[in-house]
């Protein structure tokens, strides 16, 4: 789907090094999400906005932070990365709960 | 808090079979249920969902999935499966009013053999 992207694809980077992932969705939508994917363990919710500069914490926030200072961008950042954050992290946006989900089409975060 | 468990982590089908996905949901109060596919190397995309109305829907590719309250349920069907459903199926379920926060079930991989 056009209206999101996420930004880097691929990225390697090393421990204790911090890291932000971009989302940048042009659908003019209220709800953005951040999601991490691991095997065995489906997709869990890290941050999500529910406006600009309206954010809150998911189920697995410890050591992330999010920013939207845009209704377009939502920032994920990696305080100081570690091994157990290699993942693969998918940003999502919605107009109304209801709706369901459009999902970016993922980073694959490696951290060695 | 809500919680969604999906029974089954791995089917194997051969093309033409019919499929049933099971999918039950821990909520007391309103929801959302959704289902996803997720083709492999790609993303999640919606297949469907449920937010009021006729508890049968239909959702692309002729898949359809049924809410049953009763048994907290919302399993994904459909009658006859091609090689190109290979893929990994999640379902979803979101609280109404609740800033559309959705909680995933831990998947399950259909591959369908040609």
């Amino acid at each position: 789907d056009a209206g999101i992207t996420q930004s880097p694809r691929h990225k390697v980077t090393e421990t204790g090094t911090p890291v932000t992932l971009r989302c940048h969705q042009t659908e003019n939508h209220r709800y953005m999400y951040w999601y991490r994917q691991d095997p065995g363990h489906g997709l869990r919710l890290i941050h999500y906005s529910y406006g600009v500069k309206d954010t809150d914490k998911g189920e697995v926030s410890d050591g992330y932070s999010v920013s939207r200072s845009k209704t377009e961008d939502f920032l994920l950042t990696l305080e100081s990365a570690t091994s157990s954050q290699t993942s693969v992290y998918f940003c999502a946006i919605s107009e109304r709960g209801k709706d369901g989900y459009t999902f970016g089409s993922g980073t694959r975060l490696t951290v060695v | 808090a809500q919680s969604v468990s999906q029974h089954n982590h791995h089917v194997i089908l051969s093309e033409a079979a019919s499929l049933e996905l099971g999918c039950n949901y821990s909520y007391g109060g309103t929801v959302n249920l959704f289902w996803y596919v997720q083709y492999p190397g790609q993303h999640l995309q919606l297949l469907l969902k449920y937010f009021s109305g006729d508890p049968l829907v239909k959702g692309i590719k002729g898949f359809e999935a049924e809410f049953i309250k009763s048994k907290f349920s919302f399993n994904l069907r459909k009658p006859s499966v091609q090689w190109s459903d290979t893929a990994e199926y999640f379902c979803a379920v979101n609280a109404v009013n609740n800033a559309g926060k959705s909680t995933f079930g831990d998947g399950t991989t259909l591959t369908v053999k040609p």
